[in-house]
């Protein structure tokens, strides 16, 4: 079964500029996760979808942080404009279950963000 | 809210000694716990897990039971090896949102 699939690996960009980054869920997974992990700390959930529809992006700083997932399937994360503490790594993560099935989640393997 | 306590690192030991790394939980109801680890240059992968109280998850030489009388859930490892270095995640699952500590990175010395 291919994996959670994310691109870019890396992205460097400078501070007040955009960037945005893709994930492919394991195919049949209708949740999806968006965490950040900033070095030294834990992973952090951004946003949750289930299908298309988002569940839960209490902790998304969406003055400046936007996510989608239009058709069900892959989905972006994108921030405009960037700032320095948002570098980070980006981790999409797919489960098969809706509801906490411990077995479900898959996580890729991120994309490192370096805002200068 | 639901939290994750994991002791501080780096833990460094030589090869072949005992590890422990502590985790404690903080959660209402009844979560699911886990370990994740992640490899330098690579993603998190699950470890290792447990639904209940009193289940032992175990993996590639690693354990750890699920105890619920002192909300832990310590991993351990009767002899690590050089390969074992890494940042280990202790995480719960309650309802759908996977919760994690701050990580704990092991390194293991020849």
């Amino acid at each position: 079964e291919a994996g959670v699939a994310q691109s870019p690996r890396y992205k460097i960009i400078e501070k007040r500029q955009s960037v945005a980054f893709w994930c492919n869920p394991i195919s049949g997974h209708a949740t999806l996760y968006w965490y950040q992990q900033i070095l030294g700390q834990g992973p952090k959930l951004l946003i949750q979808f289930q299908n298309n529809g988002v569940v839960d992006d209490s902790q998304l700083p969406k003055d400046r942080f936007s996510a989608e997932r239009l058709k069900g399937v892959d989905s972006t994360l994108k921030i405009q404009p960037a700032k320095l503490e948002d570098s980070a790594v980006y981790l999409c993560a797919s489960s098969l279950d809706y509801g906490g099935k411990p077995r479900g989640y898959t996580f890729g393997s991120g994309t490192r963000l370096t805002v200068v | 809210g639901d939290s994750v306590t994991q002791m501080e690192g780096p833990v460094t030991l030589s090869e072949e000694a005992f590890l422990t790394i502590n985790c404690t939980y903080t959660a209402t109801g009844y979560p699911s716990l886990f370990w994740y680890v992640q490899y330098p240059g690579e993603g998190l992968q699950l470890l290792l897990k447990a639904t209940k109280a009193d289940d032992k998850g175990s993996n590639k030489g690693f354990e750890a039971t699920y105890r619920k009388e002192t909300t832990s859930f310590h991993l351990e490892k009767g002899s690590v090896q050089v390969s074992d270095s890494a940042v280990y995640f202790c995480a719960l699952l309650n309802t759908d949102k996977l919760i994690f500590g701050t990580g704990t990175r092991l390194q293991v010395f020849p």
